[in-house]
Protein backbone atom coordinates (compact mmCIF):
# COMPACT_ATOMS: atom_id res chain seq x y z
CA UNK A 1 0.00 0.00 0.00
CA UNK A 2 1.37 3.66 -0.91
CA UNK A 3 1.49 5.87 1.89
CA UNK A 4 1.22 9.38 1.26
CA UNK A 5 2.19 11.96 4.14
CA UNK A 6 1.53 15.53 3.58
CA UNK A 7 3.15 18.45 4.99
CA UNK A 8 3.44 20.42 6.68
CA UNK A 9 0.28 19.72 8.99
CA UNK A 10 -0.90 22.86 9.03
CA UNK A 11 0.01 25.99 7.25
CA UNK A 12 -1.11 29.57 8.76
CA UNK A 13 -0.96 32.42 5.98
CA UNK A 14 -2.88 35.56 5.03
CA UNK A 15 -4.87 35.95 1.92
CA UNK A 16 -2.97 37.05 -0.77
CA UNK A 17 -0.15 34.74 -0.44
CA UNK A 18 1.14 32.33 -1.53
CA UNK A 19 0.75 28.89 -0.35
CA UNK A 20 2.62 25.52 -1.15
CA UNK A 21 1.44 21.87 0.19
CA UNK A 22 3.68 18.99 -0.47
CA UNK A 23 2.31 15.33 -0.72
CA UNK A 24 5.00 12.65 -0.44
CA UNK A 25 4.46 9.46 -1.50
CA UNK A 26 6.11 5.98 0.40
CA UNK A 27 6.76 4.35 -3.53
CA UNK A 28 6.41 6.21 -7.02
CA UNK A 29 3.19 6.89 -8.22
CA UNK A 30 2.02 5.18 -11.33
CA UNK A 31 2.04 7.81 -14.63
CA UNK A 32 1.41 10.32 -11.91
CA UNK A 33 -1.70 9.22 -10.79
CA UNK A 34 -2.47 11.80 -7.92
CA UNK A 35 -5.82 14.15 -7.17
CA UNK A 36 -6.38 16.54 -4.93
CA UNK A 37 -8.92 17.54 -3.00
CA UNK A 38 -10.71 20.89 -1.36
CA UNK A 39 -12.98 20.39 2.04
CA UNK A 40 -13.91 23.03 3.99
CA UNK A 41 -16.06 22.06 7.25
CA UNK A 42 -18.94 20.40 7.12
CA UNK A 43 -19.05 20.02 3.47
CA UNK A 44 -18.07 17.38 0.77
CA UNK A 45 -14.18 17.22 -0.66
CA UNK A 46 -14.57 18.69 -3.58
CA UNK A 47 -11.76 17.38 -6.88
CA UNK A 48 -9.35 20.43 -7.35
CA UNK A 49 -6.68 18.42 -9.37
CA UNK A 50 -5.97 15.03 -11.04
CA UNK A 51 -3.05 13.65 -12.61
CA UNK A 52 -0.66 15.68 -10.90
CA UNK A 53 -1.27 19.00 -12.70
CA UNK A 54 -4.83 18.85 -14.27
CA UNK A 55 -6.94 21.60 -12.86
CA UNK A 56 -10.43 20.08 -13.13
CA UNK A 57 -13.56 21.52 -14.34
CA UNK A 58 -14.38 25.16 -12.64
CA UNK A 59 -11.60 25.03 -10.30
CA UNK A 60 -9.85 28.90 -10.50
CA UNK A 61 -6.13 29.34 -12.61
CA UNK A 62 -4.42 29.86 -9.13
CA UNK A 63 -4.82 26.56 -7.94
CA UNK A 64 -1.87 24.30 -9.60
CA UNK A 65 -0.33 20.72 -9.15
CA UNK A 66 3.38 19.67 -10.17
CA UNK A 67 5.42 16.85 -9.21
CA UNK A 68 5.69 13.15 -10.26
CA UNK A 69 7.32 9.71 -9.15
CA UNK A 70 7.10 10.50 -5.49
CA UNK A 71 7.15 14.16 -5.06
CA UNK A 72 4.04 16.45 -5.38
CA UNK A 73 3.06 19.97 -4.88
CA UNK A 74 0.03 21.97 -4.86
CA UNK A 75 0.02 25.34 -4.76
CA UNK A 76 -2.48 27.96 -4.10
CA UNK A 77 -0.46 31.48 -5.81
CA UNK A 78 -2.50 34.30 -4.02
CA UNK A 79 -4.75 32.41 -1.30
CA UNK A 80 -8.57 33.97 -1.53
CA UNK A 81 -10.90 33.85 1.95
CA UNK A 82 -12.80 31.42 0.57
CA UNK A 83 -9.33 28.71 0.11
CA UNK A 84 -9.02 28.27 3.89
CA UNK A 85 -9.97 24.78 4.10
CA UNK A 86 -8.03 21.14 4.62
CA UNK A 87 -6.71 19.96 1.43
CA UNK A 88 -5.83 16.21 0.62
CA UNK A 89 -3.70 13.93 -1.87
CA UNK A 90 -4.97 10.61 -3.18
CA UNK A 91 -3.06 8.56 -5.50
CA UNK A 92 -4.92 6.13 -7.85
CA UNK A 93 -1.89 4.14 -9.48
CA UNK A 94 -1.80 1.49 -7.02
CA UNK A 95 -4.82 -0.40 -5.07
CA UNK A 96 -5.74 0.20 -2.71
CA UNK A 97 -6.27 3.86 -3.59
CA UNK A 98 -4.93 5.97 -0.59
CA UNK A 99 -5.01 9.41 0.61
CA UNK A 100 -2.79 11.64 2.74
CA UNK A 101 -3.52 13.03 6.12
CA UNK A 102 -4.29 16.51 4.80
CA UNK A 103 -2.84 19.54 5.20
CA UNK A 104 -4.88 22.92 6.92
CA UNK A 105 -4.70 26.22 5.29
CA UNK A 106 -5.92 28.31 8.41
CA UNK A 107 -5.92 32.18 8.45
CA UNK A 108 -3.26 33.52 10.11
CA UNK B 1 -26.99 18.02 -13.32
CA UNK B 2 -24.68 15.41 -11.94
CA UNK B 3 -26.15 14.82 -8.32
CA UNK B 4 -25.60 11.90 -5.54
CA UNK B 5 -28.26 12.30 -2.74
CA UNK B 6 -27.09 9.81 -0.05
CA UNK B 7 -29.72 9.12 3.09
CA UNK B 8 -29.65 10.55 5.83
CA UNK B 9 -28.20 9.89 9.21
CA UNK B 10 -28.10 7.18 11.42
CA UNK B 11 -28.07 6.29 15.41
CA UNK B 12 -27.88 2.68 16.03
CA UNK B 13 -26.65 0.54 18.64
CA UNK B 14 -23.85 -1.96 18.30
CA UNK B 15 -24.33 -5.21 16.72
CA UNK B 16 -27.43 -3.69 15.07
CA UNK B 17 -27.20 -4.11 10.96
CA UNK B 18 -27.65 -0.82 8.44
CA UNK B 19 -27.69 0.18 5.15
CA UNK B 20 -27.19 3.50 3.88
CA UNK B 21 -28.35 4.62 0.11
CA UNK B 22 -25.95 6.66 -2.58
CA UNK B 23 -28.76 7.98 -5.08
CA UNK B 24 -27.34 8.93 -8.32
CA UNK B 25 -28.75 11.27 -11.25
CA UNK B 26 -27.57 13.45 -14.24
CA UNK B 27 -25.74 11.21 -16.07
CA UNK B 28 -25.55 7.36 -16.71
CA UNK B 29 -24.99 5.40 -13.57
CA UNK B 30 -24.06 2.36 -15.09
CA UNK B 31 -21.18 4.40 -17.07
CA UNK B 32 -19.45 5.46 -13.80
CA UNK B 33 -18.05 3.77 -10.88
CA UNK B 34 -19.25 4.61 -7.44
CA UNK B 35 -16.67 4.81 -4.17
CA UNK B 36 -17.14 5.02 -0.45
CA UNK B 37 -15.09 6.87 1.67
CA UNK B 38 -14.89 6.73 5.74
CA UNK B 39 -14.21 9.92 7.59
CA UNK B 40 -14.12 9.31 11.60
CA UNK B 41 -14.45 12.42 13.39
CA UNK B 42 -11.89 15.15 13.07
CA UNK B 43 -9.61 12.84 11.00
CA UNK B 44 -9.23 12.45 7.35
CA UNK B 45 -10.56 10.57 4.62
CA UNK B 46 -10.35 6.70 3.86
CA UNK B 47 -11.09 5.09 0.48
CA UNK B 48 -12.98 2.06 1.27
CA UNK B 49 -14.21 0.91 -1.92
CA UNK B 50 -15.81 1.24 -4.95
CA UNK B 51 -18.25 -0.82 -7.41
CA UNK B 52 -18.99 -0.65 -11.19
CA UNK B 53 -23.01 -0.35 -11.13
CA UNK B 54 -23.02 -2.31 -14.67
CA UNK B 55 -21.87 -5.50 -13.57
CA UNK B 56 -21.39 -5.25 -10.12
CA UNK B 57 -17.34 -5.74 -9.97
CA UNK B 58 -16.78 -4.54 -6.76
CA UNK B 59 -13.10 -3.82 -4.99
CA UNK B 60 -12.23 -3.11 -1.38
CA UNK B 61 -9.37 -1.77 0.23
CA UNK B 62 -7.92 -4.48 2.53
CA UNK B 63 -8.27 -2.47 6.00
CA UNK B 64 -12.74 -3.13 4.95
CA UNK B 65 -12.84 -5.87 3.30
CA UNK B 66 -15.35 -8.04 5.39
CA UNK B 67 -16.29 -5.51 6.89
CA UNK B 68 -18.59 -4.22 4.93
CA UNK B 69 -20.35 -4.58 1.55
CA UNK B 70 -20.61 -2.44 -1.25
CA UNK B 71 -23.50 -3.17 -4.05
CA UNK B 72 -25.67 -1.17 -6.79
CA UNK B 73 -29.13 -1.52 -8.04
CA UNK B 74 -29.00 -0.17 -11.22
CA UNK B 75 -33.27 -0.20 -11.88
CA UNK B 76 -33.26 3.08 -9.53
CA UNK B 77 -29.62 4.37 -9.79
CA UNK B 78 -28.51 4.03 -6.66
CA UNK B 79 -25.39 2.40 -4.98
CA UNK B 80 -25.28 1.14 -0.95
CA UNK B 81 -22.69 0.44 1.68
CA UNK B 82 -24.12 -2.26 4.49
CA UNK B 83 -23.15 -3.25 8.04
CA UNK B 84 -24.10 -6.34 8.89
CA UNK B 85 -23.05 -5.97 12.91
CA UNK B 86 -22.06 -2.44 13.65
CA UNK B 87 -19.26 -1.58 15.95
CA UNK B 88 -18.57 1.74 17.77
CA UNK B 89 -15.77 2.23 15.69
CA UNK B 90 -17.88 2.49 12.59
CA UNK B 91 -18.87 5.99 13.78
CA UNK B 92 -18.01 8.34 11.01
CA UNK B 93 -19.18 10.32 8.09
CA UNK B 94 -19.53 8.36 5.39
CA UNK B 95 -19.38 9.68 1.82
CA UNK B 96 -20.14 8.27 -1.65
CA UNK B 97 -18.42 9.55 -4.62
CA UNK B 98 -18.42 9.18 -8.44
CA UNK B 99 -14.97 7.76 -9.90
CA UNK B 100 -13.82 9.76 -12.85
CA UNK B 101 -15.27 7.88 -16.58
CA UNK B 102 -11.45 6.30 -17.71
CA UNK B 103 -10.43 2.70 -16.41
CA UNK B 104 -7.35 5.48 -15.65
CA UNK B 105 -9.68 7.94 -13.71
CA UNK B 106 -9.55 6.59 -10.41
CA UNK B 107 -9.82 10.31 -8.92
CA UNK B 108 -13.52 11.36 -7.58
CA UNK B 109 -15.08 14.25 -9.20
CA UNK B 110 -18.52 14.43 -7.78
CA UNK B 111 -19.29 13.65 -4.05
CA UNK B 112 -22.40 12.92 -2.07
CA UNK B 113 -23.22 15.08 1.21
CA UNK B 114 -22.43 12.45 3.10
CA UNK B 115 -24.46 10.12 5.87
CA UNK B 116 -23.27 10.20 9.48
CA UNK B 117 -23.47 6.98 11.20
CA UNK B 118 -23.35 7.26 15.13
CA UNK B 119 -22.98 3.63 16.74
CA UNK B 120 -23.27 3.96 20.38
CA UNK B 121 -24.69 1.78 22.99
Amino acid sequence: EIVLTQSPGTLSLSPGERATLSCRASQSVSSNYLAWYQQKPGQAPRLLIYGASSRATGIPDRFSGSGSGTDFTLTISRLEPEDFAVYYCQQYGSSPRTFGQGTKVEIK
Amino acid sequence: EVQLVQSGAEVKKPGESLKISCKCSGYNFTSYWIGWVRQMPGKGLEWMGIISPGDSDTRYSPSFQGQVTISADKSISTAYLQWSSLKASDTAMYYCARRGYYVTSGYFDFWGQGTLVTVSS
